[in-house]
C-alpha cells in the first residue's frame, strides 16, 4: 500500500544534541510537510517543500531545519533541542493542492 | 482572516448513540474541507473530504459531513457511536494556491464514549 512512513516512532535526545527524524512516502506527492503537535493541541505547521522549493513557516525557530535530497524522502533536523521541543512531529504529503496524507508521527522526548 | 473553530472542546455521549461534531470555517473561496480522527499516540486518518458537488460526503467508518455554504459549516455526523471511536477529531481548510497551499486546522474535538 502506498504510504507515509516515519522513522524513528520514538526518539529520545538529550538537551542541546543534534537529532534528525526522517520521513518516506511511496504516494509519489510533490509536496511534504512538516507538523509539531503538542499535547491536546491541532498541528502546527513548520514548513513545506513544495517540490524542490521550501517553504519556511514564519514562526518557525530557526533551530529547525529541513533537508529534501528527493521525491520520496524528507529531514527534519532539530540543531539544539530544548525541553519545549518535545512533541509529536508528523510528516504529510499531498499532490499539490489537495488531500494531505500523514505519518504515524514521531514522539521526541527531550532529557 | 482565515480560520476553523471547533467550537466543542470535549463531547462524552453514550455507545450506540448519536455523534454531531461543529466546524465552522471563514475562507473568502470555496473551501477544500476535511475531517480527520487521532487516536492517540497516532498520526491522523483522513476520515472525509469536501471538494465539490453533493454537499452530503460519505466517509469511513460510517462518518459522514455535511457542507453548508450559508452557514459555513461542515458538521460531522454519526448514527450510532461505537466504543473504539473515542479519539480527538480536528477539522481543516485547505486553503491557497499550488505552491503556497496549506491546511488551517481547528483546534480539535476530544470524543468520549461512555460503554
Amino acid at each position: 500500500d502506498a504510504m507515509v512512513i516515519q522513522n524513528p516512532r520514538y526518539q529520545v535526545t538529550q538537551f542541546g544534541k543534534p537529532v534528525t527524524l526522517s520521513c518516506s512516502q511511496t504516494l509519489n506527492h510533490n509536496v511534504m510537510y512538516w507538523y509539531q503537535q503538542k499535547s491536546s493541541q491541532a498541528p502546527k505547521l513548520l514548513f513545506h517543500y513544495y517540490d524542490k522549493d521550501f517553504n519556511n513557516e514564519a514562526d518557525t525557530p530557526d533551530n529547525f531545519q529541513s533537508r529534501r535530497p528527493n521525491t520520496s524522502f524528507c529531514f527534519l533536523d532539530i540543531r539544539s533541542p530544548g525541553l519545549g521541543d518535545a512533541a509529536m512531529y508528523l510528516c504529510a504529503t499531498s499532490r499539490d493542492v489537495g488531500t494531505q496524507y500523514f505519518g504515524p508521527g514521531t514522539r521526541l522526548l527531550v532529557l | 482572516a482565515q480560520s476553523v473553530t471547533q467550537p466543542d472542546i470535549h463531547i462524552t455521549v453514550s455507545e450506540g448513540a448519536s455523534l454531531e461534531l461543529r466546524c465552522n470555517y471563514s475562507y473568502g473561496a470555496t473551501p477544500y474541507l476535511f475531517w480527520y480522527v487521532q487516536s492517540p499516540g497516532q498520526g491522523l486518518q483522513l476520515l472525509l473530504k469536501y471538494f465539490s458537488g453533493d454537499t452530503l460526503v460519505q466517509g469511513i467508518k460510517g462518518f459522514e459531513a455535511e457542507f453548508k455554504r450559508s452557514q459555513s459549516s461542515f458538521n460531522l455526523r454519526k448514527p450510532s457511536v461505537h466504543w473504539s471511536d473515542a479519539a480527538e477529531y480536528f477539522c481543516a481548510v485547505g486553503a491557497g494556491a499550488s505552491g503556497t497551499y496549506k491546511y488551517i486546522f481547528g483546534t480539535g474535538t476530544r470524543l468520549k464514549v461512555l460503554a
